[in-house]
């Protein structure tokens, strides 16, 4: 089955620096990467995602880009804010349109 | 815009009770998914459902554990003889036909004592 490892665990970073979190996934026909936040207490929210046709997306602050020959996708944070501060999961999916999740990346924004 | 709904929110219960949580997907979508978190994991697959059938079951949906979804609309997953391992949140999510975008309720969170 699907396989999706994200790095880092844990980022700290100050407000306005830009953040980056990595994952790699190991099923060549995953077709669709979304990327979660998820606040303490709350169910993880839908922030971006990008399909496998596509190289980059950006939306506002946060984009996403992918290399399909790697494997591997990233979520870019600019100009980081407190209410950034959460755990960000990266996801992959395939077959029938059932997500395989990432360990999550706890963010903290410092002001 | 009313986003999934899950009831309860929160459930305790002694082990070896029987639970059941329900969710109420986004209106008019037609897929419907049950996940399980437990801290400081990701949501990990449990079941799917398109319209009122059921078709694809996790490995991790023991035999303790049913899923229904009876009109295509609202679903519902029991949990049989509770034991300590099945405290965690358990997360519903929708997607419209057609798409692959998934949404998800603020979830159940289950502590068996």
């Amino acid at each position: 089955g699907e396989n999706v490892e994200q790095h880092p665990s844990t980022l700290s970073v100050q407000e306005g620096d830009s953040a980056v979190i990595k994952c790699t996934y190991s099923d060549s026909a995953s077709n669709y990467f979304p990327w979660y936040k998820q606040e303490l207490g709350k169910g993880p929210q839908l922030i971006i995602d990008i399909r496998s046709n596509v190289g980059e997306k950006k939306d506002q602050r946060i984009a996403v880009t992918l290399n399909k020959t790697a494997k591997h996708f990233s979520l870019h944070i600019t100009e980081t804010q407190p209410e950034d501060s959460a755990v960000y999961f990266c996801a992959s999916v395939s077959g029938y349109s059932t997500l395989t999740f990432g360990k999550g990346t706890m963010l903290l924004v410092s002001p | 815009d009313t986003g999934v709904s899950q009831n309860p929110r929160h459930k305790i219960t002694k082990r070896g009770q029987n639970v059941t949580f329900r969710c109420d997907p986004i209106s008019e979508h037609n897929r419907l998914y049950w996940y399980r978190q437990t801290l400081g994991q990701g949501p990990e697959f449990l079941t799917y459902f398109q319209n009122e059938a059921q078709l694809e079951k996790s490995r991790l949906l023991s035999d303790r554990f049913s899923a229904e979804r009876p009109k295509g609309s609202f679903s519902t997953l029991e949990i049989q003889r509770t034991e300590q391992g099945d405290s965690a949140m358990y997360l519903c999510a929708s997607s419209p036909q057609g798409r692959t975008e998934a949404f998800f309720g603020q979830g159940t969170r289950l502590t068996v004592v």
